[in-house]
């Protein structure tokens, strides 16, 4: 089935540690994004890039990190410099960059502190 | 002055009813609106998207795009428990391919 896989579902960092949030799309997308999403905030894109080696950042990138060395995967990293890295993050794709393209996302990745 | 703003709700309505969801939108050069239902713990999922002024139809859904107002709406129509979830509004911003997305607002369908 096409389709976004996220992993893990859940992750737990400790303090001082990155961690990395895999994403790999089989739908042939050229865009792929990262969000995050806290309680009644909505969502906020944090990086996103439309075409490989080549990514920008979003709103909130500030203690994270992404890399689109292959056109299926988008991983992101959450850094120590990130200070409040709990929250659920979702990673989307889209058909490329010109506009009116819908988004569709991956089931999520949960982190949270130690 | 938030550049998508929904009403967190919740809203109510008896299962059969017509759901009526609204978003209000800042940015004048926003040109796609989408909705997305998000059930509680789980990942958005697309449900409609609109570009052009007026109503567009999908089976039990209608979007609706005013923007000389600046408004989208979805309207669910008959009603189900299975609708109870969070309705997120987004647009994209300007020519820049960026979605924005309002904070949602949770539907609640009492059978």
């Amino acid at each position: 089935d096409g389709g976004i896989t996220q992993s893990p579902k859940y992750l737990f960092r400790k303090e001082g540690q990155n961690v990395t949030l895999s994403c790999e799309q089989n739908l042939n997308h050229d865009a792929m994004y990262w969000y995050r999403q806290d309680p009644g905030q909505g969502l906020r894109l944090i990086y996103y890039s439309h075409i490989v080696n080549d990514f920008q950042k979003g709103d909130i990138a500030e203690g994270y990190s992404v890399s689109r060395e292959k056109k299926e995967s988008f991983p992101l990293t959450v850094t120590s410099a990130q200070k409040n890295p709990t929250a659920f993050y979702l990673c989307a794709s889209s058909i490329g960059q010109l506009d009116n393209q819908p988004q569709h996302f991956g089931d999520g990745t949960r982190l949270s502190i130690l | 002055q938030k550049e998508v703003e929904q009403n967190s709700g919740p809203l109510s309505v008896p299962e059969g009813a017509i759901a009526s969801l609204n978003c209000t939108y800042s940015d004048r050069g926003s040109q796609s609106f989408f909705w997305y239902r998000q059930y509680s713990g789980k990942s958005p999922e697309l449900i409609m998207f609109i570009y052009s002024n007026g109503d567009k139809e999908d089976g039990r859904f209608t979007a609706q795009l005013n923007k000389a107002s600046q408004y989208v709406s979805l309207l669910i129509r008959d009603s189900q428990p299975s609708d109870s979830a969070t309705y997120l509004c987004a647009a994209m911003r300007g020519a820049t391919n960026k979605l924005i997305f309002g904070t949602g607002t949770l539907l609640a369908v009492q059978p």
